[in-house]
């Protein structure tokens, strides 16, 4: 597609639920990042996909957090039993490989999906 | 582990020049970059250093020193619409591939 897209834009939830985020990148994008931003922060960083696999998942906060990139495409990120401190905008961006290319350098990020966990 | 340092907050004048810095610690360096959000908005790509020196992109130009772990963003000829939060992000190295890591952000605003 044009941009990376997000959905859903909005999503809340009760405490101790399951929810899931999707992804969809720019089209030949390899690299993809998960980022969660509360306000007033920096985009806090959850995990890197380079392809279909997680080259770095050291951001994820604890096991009740999950994301797969089955195809190399669309990426989805799983919560598991949410809590209230889990309520933040998660943002999604891609580029193209993260090797060595400058244009790894140059992030698009998606619109972001805002989780309200009651 | 990859951090970065930036002022929280800055003020400026409509037209004037502001500077906001951002120093790094990160292993394996590779780049440099700036983003802008506007309050509501995504993270939007401005300017990437990989080399020291200038790199100039209209109003927007942006620094790099690879021996200070420092940077900086010139925002010349300031805007009202530049009021926002700007954030430097590093690319570096993490088990063996390339993430990108972002500072807390630099709240700009821009006053008559």
């Amino acid at each position: 597609g044009a941009g990376v897209s997000q959905t859903p834009s909005n999503k809340v939830t009760e405490k101790g639920k399951y929810v899931e985020l999707r992804c969809d990148p720019i089209s030949g994008h390899t690299a993809l990042y998960w980022y969660r931003q509360s306000l007033g922060q920096g985009p806090e960083f959850l995990i890197y996909f380079q392809g279909t696999g997680a080259a770095d998942d050291s951001g994820l906060p604890n096991d009740r957090f999950f994301a797969v990139r089955p195809e190399g495409s669309v990426s989805t990120l799983k919560i598991q039993r949410t809590e209230r401190g889990d309520s933040a905008v998660y943002l999604c961006a891609s580029s193209v490989s993260g090797r060595q290319s400058s244009g790894a350098n140059v992030l698009t990020f998606g619109a972001g999906s805002r989780l309200t966990v009651l | 582990g990859q951090s970065l340092e930036q002022p929280s907050e800055v003020t400026a004048v409509e037209g004037a020049i502001v500077q906001i810095n951002c120093t790094y610690q990160t292993s394996g360096f590779y780049g440099l970059s700036w983003y802008q959000q506007h309050d509501g908005g995504a993270p939007t790509f401005l300017s990437y250093n990989a080399l020291d020196g200038l790199e100039e992109t209209g109003r927007f130009s942006s620094f790099l020193s690879r021996s200070d772990s420092y940077g900086y963003l010139l925002l010349q000829e300031l805007q009202m619409k530049d009021s926002a939060s700007y954030f430097c992000a590093v690319r570096g190295l993490s088990g063996g591939y390339q993430k990108v890591t972002f500072g807390t952000g630099t709240k700009l605003q821009v006053i008559p």
